[in-house]
């Protein structure tokens, strides 16, 4: 089953509101979660790394206003997109370090598909 | 900083027979080797990866990369292809000692029967 689950796995919303995508770690706690993005038809982009009980890391050119990051928990990253633009529709996934383990071994959420009217 | 370049965003192929998904990387520093996959309507999955050792990895489901430090590549081959094998395929590096990913723009497999 499903080791990373991200919610919604759809969205639809109006310019100039906000949106909240949250990516869960279903078997295990997880003090690093990391969040992408990836446009149609390009590679996944790192856009910042989720720190549980501390400030996100965030990727070079990645506007940390824009994009809220909420690592609550040792089970639950949020993702807020504020006042959305059409230029921030694309498609968010989430992926989870477990700890312990091997090199690259991380763990992926489905995705969730952003579109802003 | 790292990058990967997979030359082919599409490979469409028959069933049962061989298939090589190209990937090459730069790296000013020494990098960790990986390929992911993702299913239809699922996440990414680890297929299989190079950390050190030999040069040649394998998968459980059949599918292996050679690291080639030389010509900076990892090219994902196998010998016999099935419908199940329909997938997006993500050669991705990171650093050794770090865990960020660089990925590739990926590589889309169709089978056909």
């Amino acid at each position: 089953g499903a080791v990373v689950s991200q919610h919604p796995s759809w969205v639809i919303c109006k310019s100039g509101t906000s949106v909240k995508i949250e990516c869960r770690s279903l078997d295990f706690q997880a003090t690093t979660m990391f969040w992408y993005r990836q446009f149609p038809k390009q590679s996944l982009m790192l856009m910042a790394t989720s720190n549980e009980g501390s400030k996100a890391t965030y990727e070079q050119g990645v506007e940390k206003d824009k994009f809220l990051i909420n690592h609550a928990s040792l089970t639950l990253s949020t993702l807020t997109v504020t006042s959305a633009h059409p230029e921030d529709s694309s498609f968010y996934i989430c992926s989870v370090l477990k700890p312990g383990s091997g090199a690259g071994e991380l763990f992926f959420g489905e995705g969730s598909r952003l579109t802003v009217l | 900083a790292q990058s990967v370049t997979q030359l082919d965003s599409q490979v469409p192929v028959f069933e049962e027979a061989p298939v090589e998904l190209r990937c090459n990387y730069s790296s000013s520093v020494s990098v960790y080797l990986f390929w992911y996959v993702q299913y239809p309507n699922q996440g990414l999955q680890l297929l299989l990866k190079y950390l050190s050792g030999s040069t040649l990895v394998k998968s459980i489901n059949g599918f292996e990369a050679e690291f080639n430090k030389s010509q900076t590549s990892f090219h994902l081959r196998k010998p016999s292809v099935h419908i199940s094998d329909t997938a997006e395929y993500f050669c991705a590096v990171a650093p050794q000692g770090a865990q960020k990913l660089v990925f590739g723009q990926g590589t889309r497999l169709t089978i056909n029967p």
